[in-house]
This record gives structure tokens, sequence and C-alpha cells, in this order.
């Protein structure tokens, strides 16, 4: 079935950087562009980024711009998000989500990253 | 930003009544090029990720079942669960992708009367 799949939860020191993967099966990987999304404990979600698996071109929340690097690696179907200087406000779990080609919604997700920033 | 905002934040409906969630957004998210709305729903339930349930505000996934439905144009979008079942229960968030940033409504927590 489609499904993404995501790297475990990850505890980090403030200043750190935290690289989370998303793992593609079920579709073409190079089909969808990949979202990033993130969700603070009781809280609503924040878009990080975009990214085109097809060309690597991406785009990013101004509030993340230098902060946050989207990547793929197409020969394993792995979408990736880096996030440098961590700080607590960066607590949250992380999702990637695909872009549905007619509709432009978000229609699937994967399970999520819980990141914790603690010193 | 769009700024999406949700009313009410929570609510309380008795098993198979109609359960009705509103979002409105800060400026016009319909597209002129397709005269289609940019908004979509979504339902998060506890320890899940969320699941989307209509996009073009009244376009339901596959899927899901008909007592969701979306509507609504411009700035304002409804979402309407006609016939609430116990499986409904779960936060409920609207969502535009006219332009980015993408933004999201804060949500609204539906539970049983």
């Amino acid at each position: 079935q489609v499904q993404l799949v995501q790297s475990g939860a990850e505890v980090k020191k403030p200043g750190a950087s935290v690289k989370v993967s998303c793992k593609a099966s079920g579709y073409t990987f190079t089909s969808n562009d990949i979202n990033w999304v993130r969700q603070a404990t009781g809280q609503g979600f924040e878009w990080l980024g975009w990214m085109i698996p097809n060309s690597g071109n991406t785009g990013y929340a101004q509030k993340f711009q230098g902060r946050v690097t989207l990547t793929r690696d197409t020969s394993i179907n792995t979408a990736y998000m880096e996030l440098s200087s961590l700080s607590s406000e960066d607590t949250a779990v992380y999702y990637c989500a695909r872009l549905r080609i007619v509709g432009r919604a978000f229609d699937i997700w994967g399970q999520g990253t819980m990141v914790t920033v603690s010193s | 930003d769009i700024v999406m905002t949700q009313s009410p934040d929570s609510l309380a409906v008795s098993l198979s009544e109609r359960a009705t969630i509103n979002c409105k957004s800060s400026q016009s998210i319909l597209y002129s090029s397709n005269n289609k709305n940019s908004l979509a729903w979504y339902q998060q339930k506890p320890g899940q990720p969320p699941k989307l349930l209509i996009y073009w505000a009244s376009s339901r996934e596959s899927g899901v079942p008909d007592r969701f439905s979306g509507s609504g144009s411009g700035t304002d979008f409804t979402l309407t669960i006609s016939s609430l079942q116990a499986e409904d229960v779960a936060v409920y968030y609207c969502h535009q992708y006219y332009s980015t940033p993408h933004t999201f409504g804060q949500g609204t927590k539906l539970e049983i009367k």
C-alpha cells in the first residue's frame, strides 16, 4: 500500500542538528512533491517546506530559511529533512506528507518523528 | 501569510446528530484559473497523523464516508458530519494550499455529548 515511513525518535542538545528520513513505498516516489510539517505537543501545524523529488527543487518557509534543508535519494525512494541550530522551541513531532497531484492537499502522511531538544 | 481561523475550538454533539465546523481564511483562496478553493480538511486522532477528508473545499477523498461533506467558497468554509458516529471523535483541521507558506486552522476538538 502507499505509505511514508519515517525514522525514529530523536533527542538532541540545544545547538545541534537533526536529520529525519521519510521512505516512500507503493507509488512512484518522483511523481509527487513531499512537504514537511511539524506539530508541537497539543498544538496546531507549522509548515516547514516542500521538495520536488524528481528535480530536487525545494522551497522553505521564511521562518526556517537558513535552518532547514530538504534533500532526497531517489535510488532508495527517501526524502530527508535536516534542521540545524536546534532550540527547545523545535521540540515537536515532524511529519512528511505527500502532495496530492489532483487537489494539491496532503493525502499521505508519515507516522511522525518526535524530536526532543533538551539540555 | 494567510491566517486560518476555525470555530468553535471545541464541540460536543450527540450520536447521530449533525456536527458543523467552520473555517475562515484571512483572504480569498479561490483559484481563478480553475474556480476551485484551495482548502482541505483533516481528521486527527490521538497519536496518529492527520487523515485527509476533503480537498478543493468539497471533494471527498477516496474511502471517506459520505457523512463527511465540505462546502463554502472564497473565505468561509464548513465541514459537516451529517450523523455523528463514535469513531468521529477527533480534532479537525482546515488547511489552505493556495499559497506558501501552507497554513492550518488551530483545530476543533469534536466530542460526544
